[in-house]
């Protein structure tokens, strides 16, 4: 089974300033993809952005930007000039095998 | 667009009772998972559909639990008899093709069982 870690539980942010979430990852297979998701308080599971293996560029979307080291099996999702309404639960999934594979999640909580 | 649909939203009941938890994916979308989240597991992987087939149940977590999907539109997922054990947060979630396609998530129902 892949092997999914988040290392933060919880983590505290200034608003405008940007946070920087960890993930890493266990495979072997050199095809696979990596995502994550945002659960605010009212618990909706929200798409953010994506990455594949073979992608040779990092993604972005608007402010979230994923800092992909194939070499490291790291896939770092950072916020930029957070917001308030960005206080949620942050998880890091793995797609590999026909599944999605998830962390156990990153609280993180933007301070005025 | 409408998004994954769920229904309920909540759901309160008593241990040995069946619930039922409902699903509608986006329309067009071939995949249908199904997810568990508690605080002890994390969000895990119950069963997928491909074209209204199952294609894994293997993170189903015993026999009390069973998924169907009569058509494109429809899932249901069920419990009986239910056990406290399963209180937990049930997602649908559909994508559009298997692959690194995105799985786009339903509200999810929140199911207490007594």
């Amino acid at each position: 089974a892949q092997k999914i870690t988040q290392t933060q539980p919880g983590m505290f942010v200034q608003e405008k300033e940007a946070v920087t979430l960890d993930c890493t990852y266990d495979t072997s297979d050199p095809s696979y993809g990596l995502f994550w998701y945002k659960q605010p308080s009212s618990g909706e599971m929200i798409f953010l952005i994506y990455q594949g293996s073979y992608d040779q560029q990092n993604a972005t979307e608007g402010r979230y930007s994923l800092n992909f080291q194939k070499a490291r099996k790291s896939a770092n999702l950072v916020i930029s000039a957070s917001q308030l309404g960005d206080s949620a639960m942050y998880f890091c999934a793995f797609f590999n095998d026909y599944k999605l594979s998830f962390g156990a999640g990153t609280t993180v909580t933007v301070r005025a | 667009d409408a998004g994954v649909i769920q229904s309920p939203r909540h759901e309160v009941t008593e241990m040995g009772q069946e619930v039922t938890l409902r699903c509608k994916p986006i329309s067009g979308h071939d995949y249908l998972f199904w997810y568990r989240q508690t605080m002890m597991r994390g969000l895990e992987l119950l069963i997928y559909f491909n074209n209204n087939v199952p294609i894994d149940d293997s993170g189903m977590p015993e026999d009390r639990f069973s998924a169907k999907m009569p058509n494109a539109s429809f899932s249901t997922l069920k419990i009986q008899p239910s056990e406290p054990r399963d209180s937990a947060v049930y997602f649908c979630a559909s994508s559009l093709i298997q692959g690194q396609e995105t799985q786009y998530f339903g509200p999810g129902t929140r199911l207490l069982v007594l």
